[in-house]
């Protein structure tokens, strides 16, 4: 299996655009969780799906960020629009049966707003 | 939800020495506890886990114990090597499945 696989590795964008972030979880892994990285918060879960729906997204920080998993194999997190604190590492993770394994976290997308 | 803190922020120890990563949880409901090691640049590996029916998980050079009475478990790294140089995460899960991490512990091992 290759492994959680996200897209792109790096994301340097203007102020105001719109970025979505692309996440391919492990076959047959039934959860997903997004998580985002900085220095001054660690790491923080956004939101997470279990087969496909949408169950915690308390984490998500404004209106401005949505997370969609149209099907098992496919995710997608949207920043619209993107500002200069959203700059961070985005990690997505998948796992199955949700607590009973360890997550597999993505090689996280590099985002930069300037 | 589940709130995990850690300590220290960051170690420091000699090569050969134990390094020893200290965590606690605020939900009793939690019962899974895994130790992710993260290296520069690089994504939060799991290296350890725990469940709540055990007290302690040894694999080679790292074990892991738990104390659910106190609601503390601890990360234990023995014989330290540079490569072992990284950031520590303590997580704990509560019952609705998700994964609150610590803060981090920056371990750095001088050769």
């Amino acid at each position: 299996d290759a492994g959680v696989i996200q897209s792109p590795r790096h994301e340097v964008t203007e102020m105001g655009q719109e970025v979505t972030l692309r996440c391919k979880p492990i076959s047959g892994h039934d959860y997903l969780f997004w998580y985002r990285q900085t220095m001054m918060r660690g790491l923080e879960l956004l939101i997470y799906f279990n087969n496909n729906v949408p169950i915690d997204d308390s984490g998500m920080p404004e209106d401005r960020f949505s997370a969609k998993m149209p099907n098992a194999s496919f995710s997608t997190l949207k920043i619209q629009p993107s500002e200069p604190r959203d700059s961070a590492v985005y990690f997505c993770a998948s796992s199955f049966q949700g607590r009973v394994f360890g997550y597999t976290f993505g090689s996280g997308t590099r985002l930069t707003v300037v | 939800g589940e709130n995990v803190e850690q300590h220290p922020s960051t170690l420091s120890v000699q090569e050969g020495d134990s390094a020893v990563i200290k965590c606690t949880y605020s939900d009793s409901a939690s019962n899974y506890f895994p130790w992710y090691k993260q290296e520069l640049g690089k994504r939060p590996q799991l290296i350890i886990d725990i469940r709540s029916n055990v007290g302690e998980k040894k694999d080679q050079r790292i074990a892991v114990t738990l104390n659910k009475t106190a609601k503390h478990f601890s990360l234990h790294i023995t014989e330290t090597q540079p490569e072992d140089s990284a950031v520590y995460f303590c997580a704990g899960t509560s019952n609705n499945n998700d994964m609150r991490f610590g803060a981090g512990t920056r371990l750095t091992v001088k050769p």
